[in-house]
């Protein structure tokens, strides 16, 4: 079944304290995507990946870092998180101008 | 700011009614996409319409694109209660060979039984 799997979906954590999320796709998609969710703001963009070690900075990169070593994985890292990164986090890929597919989402608080 | 802004935020209907939700967007678009959301979930894609073209369909849903107005509507006719989810448009720009995808805000709707 073609699809996007994010872990952990549910996360609660500290202040500082190093996190990653992951994201996997089976679909052979060069396009990767994290979006953070928040009451009234829609998804906003934090960082996509092109293809295999390429990536941008999207509107919301501050306090994000991702990775893109192989074509599959596209981890979300958070090297110390604060709580104003308590939010709900999508993954998402396509190819070329194809829609994209979208994780469950991951619901992330940072106390 | 968004790229996508929606319009209204939150519609309430009947079921059996039809809906409209609208989007306008600020920049030059290579296609727009609509995504439904139920509560929590992930986004689920709706319908995909390019710069070049006007209108699509597909099933009760039928979207529009007007270029020259930077802006879309999404129609839902024979509206159900299953209708009820969020609904968000979403703009694709290329830029120095990199595309970059924009949502916007959404529309909550609730399809009243």
């Amino acid at each position: 079944e073609a699809q996007v799997t994010q872990n952990p979906r549910y996360l609660i954590t500290v202040t500082g304290k190093k996190l990653t999320v992951t994201c996997s796709q089976n679909m052979n998609h060069e396009y990767m995507s994290w979006y953070r969710q928040d009451p009234g703001l829609g998804l906003r963009q934090i960082y996509y990946s092109m293809n295999v070690e390429v990536t941008d900075k999207g509107d919301v990169p501050e306090g994000y870092k991702v990775s893109r070593k192989e074509k599959r994985n596209f981890p979300l890292i958070l090297e110390s998180p604060s709580p104003n990164q308590t939010s709900l986090y999508f993954c998402a890929s396509k190819n070329g101008d194809q829609p994209q597919h979208f994780g469950d989402g991951t619901r992330l608080s940072i106390l | 700011s968004q790229q996508g802004e929606e319009d209204p935020q939150a519609l309430s209907i009947q079921e059996g009614e039809n809906a409209t939700m609208n989007c306008s967007y600020k920049t030059s678009i290579n296609n727009l996409q609509w995504y439904r959301q139920n509560s929590g979930r992930g986004l689920v894609h709706l319908i995909l319409i390019r710069s070049n073209e006007r209108e699509k369909h597909s099933g009760r849903l039928r979207v529009t694109l007007d270029t020259s107005k930077k802006s879309s509507s999404l129609l839902i006719t024979a509206s159900r209660a299953a209708d009820t989810a969020s609904y968000f448009c979403a703009t694709e720009t290329l830029s120095g060979g990199y595309q970059k995808v924009t949502f916007g805000t959404g529309t909550k709707l609730q399809v009243i039984p």
